[in-house]
């Protein structure tokens, strides 16, 4: 167990409808980031909140959006729904910022598929 | 050019070999560079992680990194059933932000008993 949670595991659904996947990040880390997994562009970065303020943006889609609460607890919000979208979604917390080495722990992920 | 690029393999040894998995890369402003290791269904956890050029051990793991040649490479020896996994480089710059950590799309590992 990393200490980092996600939840749901696994989830199915329509085109067109909206998710949440929701993360709560190790004890003591104040960074959150979310990761999309496919076979074909392998772990692409989505974004990264520190201490609930957005820190860092990479390939979301508009589509897409996330926040960090104030118990630092993450989620990430997927709405009209493509097949494309069918993927494994990773949180990963670290203690900083992200600047130095900035080692992630990762969640086990939450697998979706878009049928 | 992708900024990292990595053999997906998959890559298929015997028991007890040698392994040698390894990632080149394009952005000399790369200082960190790591190996996670991920089990099927599983999310990546920090095998290694060395900074700058040079090399680190850690038990049966040895990682390696030419930044001259822009090469890293991770080194497993007596590679066991258990080391099955798919294995992903990752680099990163001095700055801060997400956004500079960069990964290969990772290399499948099946270690034959």
């Amino acid at each position: 167990d990393s200490g980092v949670t996600q939840t749901p595991k696994h989830l199915i659904t329509a085109t067109g409808q909206r998710v949440t996947l929701r993360c709560s990040p190790r004890s003591g880390d104040l960074s959150v980031y979310w990761y999309q997994q496919s076979l074909d562009q392998g772990l692409q970065f989505l974004i990264q909140y520190y201490n609930g303020e957005e820190r860092a943006k990479g390939n979301i889609l508009e589509r897409f959006s996330a926040q960090q609460f104030p118990d630092l607890h993450s989620e990430l919000n997927l709405s009209s729904l493509e097949l494309g979208d069918s993927a494994l979604y990773f949180c990963a917390s670290s203690v900083a910022t992200g600047s130095g080495a900035n080692v992630l722990t990762f969640g086990a992920g939450s697998r979706l598929t878009v049928l | 050019q992708k900024e990292v690029e990595q053999d997906p393999g998959p890559l298929s040894v015997p028991e007890g070999a040698i392994v040698s998995l390894n990632c080149t890369y394009s952005n000399s402003a790369f200082q960190y560079f790591m190996w996670y290791r991920q089990y099927s269904r599983k999310g990546p956890e920090l095998l290694m992680y060395t900074y700058s050029s040079g090399n680190k051990e850690d038990g049966r793991f040895t990682a390696q990194v030419d930044k001259s040649s822009k090469y890293i490479s991770l080194f497993i020896r007596d590679s066991q059933p258990s080391d099955s996994a798919t294995y992903l480089c990752a680099m990163k710059d001095q700055g801060g932000g997400a956004d500079g950590l960069t990964f290969g799309k990772g290399t499948h590992l099946i270690i034959q008993p």
